[in-house]
Formats: C-alpha cells, structure tokens, sequence
C-alpha cells in the first residue's frame, strides 16, 4: 500500500535529550513537511523539502533539523534547543506543483512527543 | 500576508443535522488555492478537496458539498445529513502564488456529531 508511515507513534525523552522522528514515503513524491499541531490549534510548518538534499525553514524552524538524503525519507531531529517541544508531530508529501496547479499534501498518522 | 481563519471552534449537532464549517481566508495573490482536512480522533489528516481561485463553482461529493465565494473570501464547507463517524476537526487551509508548497492553515473546527 502506498502511503507515508511515521515511527514511532509515542516518543517520550527526558529534558536536554535530541530526539529523532523517522517518516518515510513511498508515494514518489519530491516534496516532504514537518508540521507541528499543539492542542487546539492549527498546523504550523517547521521545515519542507521541495527535492533531495535541500530543505528550507519553515515558521518555527528553532531548535529542530531535518535531513533529505534520500527522496522516501525526510527524518525531523528535535533538540535540546527546542524550548518547548510537546507537540503532535505530522509528517507530509505532496507532488511538485507544476503548470500552475498546487498539489494537495498527504499526511501520515502523527508522532506523538512528551517531554518529561 | 497569507491568513485563514475558522472562527467556530466547536460545533455539536445531532446525527441528521445539517451543518456548515466557515472559512474565511485572506491573500493579495490573484491566484491560489484552497484546501480541506478532516482529522478524526487517529490524528491523520485526510485530504478532502482542492480548489483553485479561478473555479468558483460549488461542488457536491455525496453528503459534502463546498461554497467557494471569492466576493467574501470565503470556503464554507457544508456536511448534510451529519453522522457519529463526521465526528473530528475540520481544517481549512491555502496555498499562495509564490511559494505553492507552504500551506497556511487554519485553528480548525472540531464537529461533535451526537446519535
């Protein structure tokens, strides 16, 4: 089945610690996101990748990275930089929009991260 | 600057109801377009539908139909003979001229469907 699948699905880390969310796609899709949800808001975007090996920061880009080394996997690296990061995590896909058309983005089912 | 704003944050209705989620959106961008999610309890946003700036029809799918209104800024979405599995938050979302892959999106709408 194609689809983009996230792991884990509840991430606990202790204060001070980095923390690595994996989200992988098999759609063929060049562009990938990381938004952020915190409860009773809105997504907000931390970073997009558009092609492999370039990304660009998103609104609350501070205190998270990413890497796109490989088209399938756009992996989110929270630090200890994040001030804080106890969020719903939602990771996206979209083709590149192209011709004019802006392509709907699909989403995986979410990492849940608690800061204890 | 590109904004959306869904000013109901909880609707409840009984099963059978009728119900209209607002969206309201601003941009300065002659082109762009707009979007709908529904996030059921899972957590996973499910894509509902795509509309750009230039198609101002309104459409149906089954018991969901939308209202594009470019004179009000506006993307109500209507859900019909409302179910206990329509239960979630609704986003509404839009994406500029410019930078097509950022999607602004709104605080969302959460639907209480009662049997």
């Amino acid at each position: 089945d194609g689809g983009i699948t996230q792991s884990p699905k509840y991430l606990f880390r202790k204060e001070g610690q980095n923390v690595t969310l994996s989200c992988e796609q098999n759609l063929n899709h060049d562009a990938m996101y990381w938004y952020r949800q915190d409860p009773g808001q809105g997504l907000r975007l931390i970073y997009y990748s558009q092609i492999v090996n370039d990304f660009q920061k998103g609104d609350i880009a501070e205190g998270y990275s990413v890497s796109r080394e490989k088209k399938e996997s756009f992996p989110l690296t929270v630090t200890s930089a994040q001030k804080n990061p106890t969020a719903f995590y939602l990771c996206a896909s979209s083709l590149s929009s192209s011709g004019g058309v802006h392509n709907e983005q699909f989403f995986g089912p979410g990492t849940r991260l608690t800061v204890l | 600057a590109q904004k959306v704003t869904q000013a109901q944050t909880e609707i409840s209705v009984v099963e059978k109801e009728d119900v209209t989620l607002d969206c309201v959106y601003e941009t300065r961008d002659t082109t762009y377009y707009l979007f709908w999610y529904k996030q059921p309890p899972s957590g996973e946003l499910v894509f509902l539908i795509r509309r750009n700036s230039f198609d101002e029809q309104n459409e149906i799918s089954g018991r969901y139909s939308w209202n594009f209104q470019k004179s009000t800024s506006s993307f109500n979405f209507t859900i019909t003979a409302s179910q206990v599995v329509d239960s979630a938050v609704y986003f509404c979302a839009l994406s500029g001229l410019y930078n097509f892959n950022k999607f602004y999106f709104g605080s969302g709408t959460k639907l209480n469907v009662k049997p």
